[in-house]
């Protein structure tokens, strides 16, 4: 079975400082990936995705993410880290066997002024 | 603009009594999603319903009920069988085959 670990729960950043994400997955074949952000009180929105092809992914609001095929990993990164970018993280992954995503447990991102 | 409708946004329910979640899409999408998340468990998938009149569990299915009687909507009934039922639920769907989902803004549903 297909499963995602965010080993971090919380993480603080100062406004302006990089970030990143963590995300590790478990899956036999070629994954899907994703990250998806929520706002308190609302629903999830797709960042960005990997199906194939260039292992570094840019999606929306100035994030990327890198496929790490030898490493499980898909880690989230953005430079400059903007106050508004405060949320619940998500990564997930799919296969195109079972397409129903598996979702990490999120990473909850502060950022201070 | 297309997209997913779940309403209402706010829910109390007292303990013994069964609630329905609404849940409306307009992206013509065929399949359909219902999870529940609760504070640091991330999203855990209640049901799903890949064409109309079909639906399996998923993960987390015992207390809840589903219907999928239009392409449009997929309700979701907390039954007073569920034992924990205060949470977010967030529903979703995708194309046939995608697999990208779009979600609804929620509903978070608190039993007193």
């Amino acid at each position: 079975a297909q499963s995602v670990t965010q080993p971090d729960i919380h993480i603080t950043v100062s406004e302006g400082a990089s970030l990143e994400l963590r995300c590790n997955y478990s899956y036999g074949a070629t994954p899907y990936l994703f990250w998806y952000v929520q706002s308190p009180g609302q629903g999830l929105q797709l960042l960005l995705k990997y199906f194939s092809g260039d292992t570094l992914v840019q999606g929306i609001k100035g994030f990327e993410a890198e496929f790490k095929r030898s490493q499980s990993s898909f880690n989230l990164r953005k430079p400059s880290v903007h106050w508004s970018d405060a949320a619940e993280y998500f990564c997930a992954v799919s296969s195109g066997g079972s397409y129903i995503p598996t979702f990490g447990r999120g990473t909850s991102l502060i950022v201070h002024p | 603009d297309g997209g997913i409708t779940q309403s209402p946004k706010y829910l109390f329910r007292k303990e013994g009594q069964n609630v329905t979640l609404s849940c409306e899409q307009n992206l013509n999408h065929d399949a359909m999603y219902w999870y529940r998340q609760d504070p640091g468990q991330g999203l855990r998938l209640i049901y799903y319903s890949q064409i109309v009149n079909d639906f399996q569990k998923g993960d987390i299915a015992e207390g809840y009920s589903v219907s999928r009687e239009k392409k449009e909507s997929f309700p979701l009934t907390v039954t007073s069988a569920q034992k924990n039922p205060t949470a977010f639920y967030l529903c979703a769907s995708t194309r046939q085959g995608g697999n990208v989902l779009t979600f609804g803004a929620g509903s978070r549903l608190t039993v007193l």
